[in-house]
C-alpha cells in the first residue's frame, strides 16, 4: 500500500548507543520530515528536507542527523542517545509546496523509542 | 516553540452533536491544517485553508480562519464515536524558508455514545 513506511515500530536503546530511524515513501513527494511527539507538547519538527541532496534543521535538531540520498529515503540517525530523546517520532512527507498543492502530509505510524 | 495553541484542551460530548475546537497561533502564516489523531496512530491529514480563504468545508467539517486574530477554528458536525481522537492545528509559517509544519499541543475529543 502506497504511504509512509517507518521502521522499527519499537525500540530500546542505552544511554550512548547511536541507531537509524528509517523512513520510505512510495509516492515520489518531494518534501519529508521528522518529528518527536511528547506528552503534552504536540510535535516539534527535528529535521527537514524538501528534495535530495536537500536538508535543513527544525526546532529541535541537536543530537540528530539526516541525509536525503534518494527521493523515497529519510533516515533519521541518533548519534548518542540521551534520556532526553525518549519519544514517538514520526516521518512524514507531502508533494510539495502545500499553498500550491492544497495538500497536506502523509504521515508514518511512527518509531516508539525509549532510552535508559 | 510552539505556533499553535488549541482550545479547549479536552472536549467530552455526547453523539450527534457538533464539536467546536480552536487554534490560535503567533507569527503570519502561508496555510493552517487540521490532523487528527487516533491514540497510538499516526496522524492524519483533514483539511488544509490557506492564508488567503476565510472557510472550507469537507464532509462534517468546517473550518474558518480569521488571519487578523490568528485564530482557526474547526467544527465537526454530527458527532460519531469514531471522531474520539486528538485533533492538532499546524501551520506553515509565510515568507519562505522552512518547510516543516508547527504544530499546537492539540484538542482531545472523547464522544460519548
Amino acid at each position: 500500500n502506497a504511504g509512509v513506511t517507518q521502521t522499527p515500530k519499537f525500540q530500546v536503546l542505552k544511554t550512548g548507543q547511536s541507531m537509524t530511524l528509517q523512513c520510505a515513501q512510495d509516492m515520489n513527494h518531494e518534501y519529508m520530515s521528522w518529528y518527536r511527539q511528547d506528552p503534552g507538547m504536540g510535535l516539534r519538527l527535528i529535521h527537514y528536507s524538501v528534495g535530495a541532496g536537500i536538508t535543513d534543521q527544525g526546532e529541535v535538531p541537536n543530537g540528530y542527523n539526516v541525509s536525503r540520498s534518494t527521493t523515497e529515503d529519510f533516515p533519521l540517525r541518533l548519534l548518542s542517545a540521551a534520556p532526553s530523546q525518549t519519544s514517538v517520532y514520526f516521518c512524514a512527507s507531502s508533494y510539495g509546496n502545500a499553498y500550491r498543492t492544497g495538500r497536506g502530509y502523509t504521515f508514518g505510524s511512527g518509531t516508539r523509542l525509549t532510552v535508559v | 516553540s510552539q505556533q499553535g495553541e488549541e482550545d479547549p484542551q479536552a472536549l467530552s460530548i455526547q453523539e450527534g452533536e457538533n464539536a467546536t475546537m480552536n487554534c490560535s497561533y503567533k507569527t503570519s502564516i502561508n496555510n493552517l491544517q487540521w490532523y487528527r489523531q487516533n491514540s497510538g496512530r499516526g496522524l492524519v491529514h483533514l483539511i488544509l485553508i490557506r492564508s488567503n480563504e476565510r472557510e472550507k468545508h469537507s464532509g462534517r467539517l468546517r473550518v474558518t480562519l480569521d488571519t487578523s486574530k490568528k485564530s482557526s477554528s474547526l467544527l465537526i458536525t454530527a458527532s460519531r464515536a469514531a471522531d474520539t481522537a486528538s485533533y492538532f492545528c499546524a501551520t506553515l509559517e509565510s515568507g519562505g524558508g522552512a518547510d516543516g509544519l508547527t504544530f499546537g499541543k492539540g484538542t482531545h475529543l472523547i464522544i460519548q455514545p
